[in-house]
Formats: C-alpha cells, sequence, structure tokens
C-alpha cells in the first residue's frame, strides 16, 4: 500500500529566507505523480507544484521548487524568499491514476509559520 | 477563491438528523471528490466521480451517500452519523482527460464544510 510520509509537523522561517519541507513516499508503482499543496488558515486548499514521476527534471513554480528523488523515494519542498503569506499548511501527496486503482494519499501535513 | 463552492460553510448536527452538503464547480471539470480532513490525521479520499459516474468508493460508511446529478453539483448526503464523523469536509474538482479513468490533472479545492456531529 502507497503511504505518505511528512516527518516535520510545523516548521518556522525568517522571511526572505530559505525552508525546505520533507517527504517521503512508499509506493510499487513506477506510473504516479507527486504534488504540494498549500492551506493557508482558513482559506483553500492550493495546489503550489506537482512532478510526474517519469520526469527527471525537478518541477519548478517561481519562489518553489522541488527536490524529486525516485529511488530514494523523496519528495521535498523548498520555498525561497519565504514570504509572511506562505505562512499555512503544507501537504504532500501522491496520486497514482486508473479507474479502479485510483489512489491519492495525502500526509499529515507541516505547518510552516513564516517570521517578520 | 479556486471556483469550487461548498455550502453550508458549517453545520452542525444531530446523530439521528439528515443533512447534505452541497458542491458546485464553476471550471468546466467534469470529475468531482469528496475529501474528509480530520484533525492530526491525513486527508482522506472518500469518493470520485468522473463523467457524473461514481468510479472510486474507498471503503466510506453508508451512513455517507454521494450523488452527482451533472457535472457540475455533487451532493454528500448523511444520516445517522456519529460524533466521529465530525471533520472538513473538503470538495474538489479536475478535468478528466482519460475518459473516465481518472485524470492526473490538477485538483481544484472548495473551502469545505465544516461539520459538527453531537
Amino acid at each position: 500500500a502507497q503511504t505518505v510520509t511528512q516527518s516535520q509537523p510545523e516548521m518556522s522561517v525568517q522571511e526572505a529566507e530559505t525552508v525546505t519541507l520533507s517527504c517521503t513516499y512508499d509506493t510499487s508503482e513506477n506510473n504516479y505523480y507527486l504534488f504540494w499543496y498549500k492551506q493557508p488558515p482558513s482559506r483553500q486548499m492550493i495546489l503550489v507544484i506537482r512532478q510526474e514521476a517519469y520526469k527527471q527534471q525537478n518541477a519548478t513554480e517561481n519562489r518553489f521548487s522541488v527536490n524529486f528523488q525516485k529511488a530514494a523515494k523523496s519528495f521535498s519542498l523548498k520555498i525561497s524568499d519565504s514570504q509572511l503569506g506562505d505562512t499555512a499548511m503544507y501537504f504532500c501527496a501522491f496520486m497514482k491514476p486508473g479507474s479502479g486503482t485510483y489512489k491519492y494519499i495525502f500526509g499529515t501535513g507541516t505547518r510552516l509559520k513564516v517570521l517578520a | 477563491e479556486t471556483g469550487v463552492t461548498q455550502t453550508p460553510r458549517h453545520l452542525v448536527m444531530g446523530m439521528t438528523n439528515k443533512k447534505s452538503l452541497k458542491c458546485e464547480q464553476h471550471l468546466g471539470h467534469n470529475a468531482m471528490y469528496w475529501y474528509k480532513q480530520s484533525a492530526k490525521k491525513p486527508l482522506e479520499l472518500m469518493f470520485v466521480y468522473s463523467l457524473e459516474e461514481r468510479v472510486e468508493n474507498n471503503s466510506v460508511p453508508s451512513r455517507f451517500s454521494p450523488e452527482c446529478p451533472n457535472s457540475s453539483h455533487l451532493f454528500l448526503h448523511l444520516h445517522t452519523l456519529q460524533p466521529e464523523d465530525s471533520a472538513l469536509y473538503l470538495c474538489a474538482s479536475s478535468r478528466d482527460t482519460s475518459s473516465g479513468r481518472i485524470s492526473t490533472d490538477t485538483q481544484y479545492f472548495g473551502p469545505g464544510t465544516r461539520l459538527t456531529v453531537l
């Protein structure tokens, strides 16, 4: 069975600094997708970044980038130049497509606080 | 706003009540999802609909009954719930590009309904 582990329940970072959130997963699948979602306090969950497992190149979205290590089953999120608006819960998620075998599994989340 | 709305935003109900949660998406998507978010636990995928057909049901108790009358609306009917069912219920939608095989496209989440069962 697939599992997603986020080992850091809470983290804090100074504004303008860089922070890395860790995520590991366990699967025997070869075709899957990985996501980082952000859930600000009392606001809707939104996608931060996604990575296709078949792509070796790490995904980037502006200040957000991932370090995808497929063999190690690691998918960490790096936030550069942290901003106060980055304060949120961050969830790592694993998705395996396919009808009847579809899986979308989330980690328990990391609460990130950006300090002024 | 992500284009996915949920009503009500808050709901308190007794164990013998019957209520429904509503989700509506304005994004032209054709796949919709129900999740349960409990404190200290990962989000749990409950149901998946693609092209208005239920394609996944992750061992959810029968006291939760989903309904998808069209591609823009998704309901979760609740009856005889238990206190442990108290949680944030999130709806999401996505574009299914795989003809019912469940898309790999990004999911867009609603704000959730905070449910409390007394």
